[in-house]
């Protein structure tokens, strides 16, 4: 298709295991977001892939958290040693350019649950 | 620190008449609104934004108002179908940081 594409859609896995999240953005999007949804909760900001520049990391909770970006296309998210308090969904948007005034389009998220 | 607020967790309405979502910010730094709606199990989906040079854009049967000075941002739906029963959440950002604030959402549910 021609949206942004998650993978896995559902992820059950053991505190203290280590998960990875991976997410294909729209083809030609130069920008790629990461967010996250915990329950009852708004969209919470994690990380932000422009092009070739270095990645604004400013919303990872912890370093537990890290993110890659292979050029302008498939991104993964790892999450290290997961603890409970990860389990939410995680959603990856990309946009045609990443400016201001350009619509974020979304994923349908991965959900992940930490036992 | 909560800079996009959504007071209004659900809210229902009638089919075929007036939704209208509202939407409170903190940071005047923000220039760039949005609304996105949310089935369960689905990404949110874009559906209108605004610039802060603007007061009002309409897209079909959807229409966003910004009053700067109040900080407020609302979303008119008109007519309401059941097909727009889902969350509804409004977003912000602002010039330079690209990365999106948002609301809490509130749940719409169309009565037929």
């Amino acid at each position: 298709g021609a949206g942004v594409s998650q993978s896995p859609s559902n992820k059950v896995t053991e505190k203290g295991k280590d998960v990875e999240l991976r997410c294909d953005p729209i083809s030609g999007h130069t920008a790629l977001y990461w967010y996250r949804q915990r329950l009852g909760q708004g969209l919470e900001f994690l990380i932000y892939f422009q092009g070739n520049s270095a990645p604004d990391k400013s919303g990872l909770p912890s370093d537990r958290f890290s993110a890659e970006r292979t050029g302008e296309s498939v991104s993964t998210l790892t999450i290290q040693r997961t603890q409970q308090e990860d389990s939410a969904v995680y959603l990856c948007a990309s946009s045609l350019t990443g400016g201001t005034n350009q619509p974020q389009h979304f994923g349908d998220g991965t959900r992940l649950s930490i036992l | 620190d909560q800079q996009v607020k959504q007071n209004s967790p659900s809210l229902s309405v009638q089919e075929g008449r007036i939704s209208i979502l509202n939407c409170d910010y903190t940071n005047s730094m923000f220039d760039y609104f949005l609304w996105y709606k949310k089935y369960p199990a689905e990404g949110p989906t874009f559906l209108i934004s605004i610039s802060s040079i603007k007061d009002k854009n309409e897209d079909g049967r959807f229409t966003v108002f910004l009053n700067k000075s109040a900080k407020h941002l609302s979303l008119h739906i008109v007519p309401s179908q059941p097909g727009d029963s889902a969350v509804y959440f409004c977003a912000a950002s602002n010039f330079g940081n690209e990365k999106l604030t948002f609301g809490t959402g509130t749940r719409l549910t169309i009565i037929p």
